[in-house]
């Protein structure tokens, strides 16, 4: 069983367009996180979901909004999708916030024409 | 501002052959270090933690440590299949994470 999945692994989609990016856990975690990592592997978080309350957001633009229907569950919607945010997106999960050990998922490749 | 060097940025090594790889970092307070494992087209894995200074923590072939300014990931006889990107990332008082860029390690058999 994968323990954190992610649709699609691959997206690749027009300027301008809308799209999202699915997250699921298995682990029972209390804790989501949405990474993006460049084409340099440089790896820096987006969000992070603590029981469904938006806990952090490092200042990304707000065409990025992170849903979560429930506990399991972090999807990533991107408006007005631009070439910068062509990237690798990764979604994880920790047992709570105290919790430093985080597990990954294998990630979204998007790239924006 | 926090940050995360690593280095060197990509490392050959022989099978056997040991060798260390370099975490250096700058945070306003320290809650933990992390090294991560990522394999070409797969989300990160978990290695270790680290807290304090003088902390060491083994698994397998590898063994990392801790000092007030940076961590050494020391690879002991590595086989073919050690071969991947090691991440080093922080964590900081206020719960912030800091992600270097890695180091990329091939080693041949």
């Amino acid at each position: 069983d994968t323990a954190v999945s992610q649709t699609p692994k691959y997206l690749v989609t027009q300027m301008g367009n809308d799209k999202s990016i699915k997250c699921e856990q298995n682990l029972g975690h209390d804790t989501m996180y949405w990474y993006k990592q460049d084409s340099k592997k440089f790896l820096k978080i987006m969000f992070s979901y603590n029981n469904k309350e938006l806990i952090i957001n490092e200042t990304v633009p707000n065409r990025f909004s992170p849903k979560s229907p429930d506990k399991a569950h972090l999807n990533l919607h991107i408006n007005s999708l631009e070439l910068g945010d062509s990237a690798v997106y990764f979604c994880a999960s920790s047992q709570d916030l105290d919790t430093d050990t985080q597990y990954f998922g294998p990630g979204t490749r998007l790239t924006v024409l | 501002e926090d940050q995360v060097t690593q280095s060197p940025e990509a490392l050959r090594l022989q099978e056997g052959e040991s060798s260390s790889l370099n975490c250096s970092y700058t945070v306003s307070g320290l809650r933990g270090l992390f090294w991560y494992r990522q394999d070409p087209g797969k989300g990160p894995e978990f290695l270790f933690t680290l807290y304090s200074a003088g902390e060491e923590k083994e698994k397998e072939r590898l063994k990392a440590t801790l000092t007030k300014k940076e961590s050494f990931l020391h690879i002991t006889a590595p086989k073919p299949e050690d071969s991947a990107t090691y991440l080093c990332a922080v964590r900081n008082t206020g719960n912030q994470f800091y992600f270097g860029t890695g180091t990329s390690l091939t080693v041949i058999p």
